[in-house]
């Protein structure tokens, strides 16, 4: 159980485009969806927290209208890093945390985002 | 406030040794405690939880951490490593009111033959 799809799992694109994300809690609603960017060989840096019907919250430096964040429902999370730059390269990484708090969260396998 | 301290950012082991890796956390809140493995290219997968139940955790692929008040610590163990136990490892912590985690810097764990 607990399984969290998250895709495409690798995009190429040029600078410029703008590129969505996708998560998805397959076997559970998830009211809170969170999304990471992870720099090589670095931690996870929590960008924001997304809740559904609500608007994200962003965490401190992270441009909201760079990285538009939507909880559509329970169980889906999208994440469009909008007019991309190479410096938007990265790894980006959803989890998802069932109602309860302080439960664990469960991640995706993550997005390779590559901005030519 | 919270924060997640994992001493030693590489670990090398030879197959069949034992492994540790260092957390130690600060929490100004009873904490939760979490290890997750990341192997390359891929998500992070729960290895084992501390949920202010039984200190010493069970988890899965052989791996246990215990939980210690005292040192402020939650460090992971195994008996015996594998090759396919390569990876990097994050120790992460959450409490409060709030589903948010802290992570650490992470552990790479090599292991050689």
């Amino acid at each position: 159980g607990a399984v969290v799809s998250q895709h495409p799992s690798r995009v190429i694109c040029k600078s410029g485009t703008s590129v969505k994300i996708e998560c998805r809690s397959l076997d559970f609603q998830a009211t809170t969806m969170f999304w990471y960017r992870q720099f090589p060989k670095k931690s996870l840096m929590l960008m924001a927290t997304s809740n559904e019907g609500s608007k994200a919250t962003y965490e401190q430096g992270v441009e909201k209208d760079k990285f538009l964040i939507n909880h559509a429902s329970l169980t889906l999370s999208t994440l469009t890093v909008t007019s991309a730059h190479p410096e938007d390269s990265s790894f980006y990484i959803c989890s998802a945390a069932d109602n309860t708090i302080n439960q664990p969260q469960h991640f995706g396998d993550g997005t390779r985002l590559s901005i030519l | 406030a919270q924060s997640v301290t994992q001493l030693g950012s590489h670990v090398s082991v030879s197959e069949g040794a034992l492994v540790l890796l260092r957390c130690n956390y600060s929490s100004s809140v009873p904490p939760y405690l979490f290890w997750y493995v990341q192997y390359p290219n891929q998500g992070l997968q729960l290895l084992l939880k501390y949920t202010s139940a039984a200190t010493l955790v069970k988890g899965i692929n052989g791996f246990e951490a215990e939980f210690k008040k005292s040192e402020t610590s939650f460090h992971l163990t195994k008996p015996s490593a594998h090759m396919s136990d390569a990876a990097e490892y994050f120790c992460a912590v959450s409490g409060g009111n709030t589903d948010k985690l802290i992570f650490g810097t992470g552990t790479r764990l090599q292991v050689f033959p």
